[in-house]
């Protein structure tokens, strides 16, 4: 069964201070894997798409890569406004339909 | 990035009646949508996948006479629960894609919080 774990569940940082989220898949053949933010009642924004093990993407202040098991999403000298729920998401050669991970809370604190 | 829109933002109904919720792209033709719940600091749930033109594929444990879902055309779809409860209440959320984009690549709606009392 596709499965996605993310860690920490919570996550708070000062402002600058760099950190990594991780998100752990286990999938019966990868599509692809999405990272997206979440801020309070609203809903998911698309940040990265990732579709093979070594390929890594960046914006702004976030990279994200992957692994044939897990994935990281780098912040670097994040900012009060990076603060959010970031979300990882699987798609399987199994099913067409996004697994989603619980999440990572993360405030960042100027 | 691609937009999709919902309506209404928030809503409050009595038990009892039914309630219906629309989610729109607004720059592309969405080939296929699907409709998200979420309950406080949980992930996301998927309810129901649908195609244009097609009937929805509900996920299991997914009451299909209770969320009825139309995706009537390739801007527009709705979900409808029907006879809501307390226990419907929830946020949920559409997302969209089209054929040609990126594999699996899909946007996310600003979401519908429905409060049944």
């Amino acid at each position: 069964e596709d499965q996605v774990t993310q860690s920490p569940e919570a996550l708070r940082l000062q402002e600058g201070e760099s950190s990594s989220l991780n998100c752990s898949y286990t999938v019966s053949g990868l599509r692809g894997l999405f990272w997206y933010r979440q801020d309070p009642g609203k809903g998911p924004e698309f940040l990265f798409t990732l579709y093979s093990a070594g390929e890594e993407k960046e914006k702004e202040r976030l990279k994200a890569t992957l692994t044939k098991k897990e994935s990281f999403l780098h912040i670097t000298a994040p900012k009060p406004e990076d603060s959010a729920t970031y979300l990882c998401a699987v798609l399987s050669y199994n099913t067409d339909k996004l697994i989603f991970g619980t999440g990572t809370r993360l405030q960042v604190f100027p | 990035g691609a937009v999709v829109s919902q309506h209404p933002s928030w809503v409050i109904c009595k038990s009892g009646t039914s309630v219906k919720i629309e989610c729109r792209s607004l720059d592309f033709q969405a080939t296929t949508m699907f409709w998200y719940r979420q309950f406080p600091k949980q992930s996301l749930m998927l309810m129901a996948t649908s195609n244009e033109g097609s009937k929805a594929t509900y996920e299991q444990g997914v009451e299909k006479d209770k969320f009825l879902i139309n995706h009537a055309s390739l801007t527009l779809s709705t979900l409808t629960v029907t006879s809501a409860h307390p226990e419907d209440s929830s946020f949920y959320i559409c997302s969209a894609r089209t054929s040609g984009w990126a594999d699996g690549e899909q946007y996310f709606g600003p979401g519908t919080r429905l409060t049944v009392t």
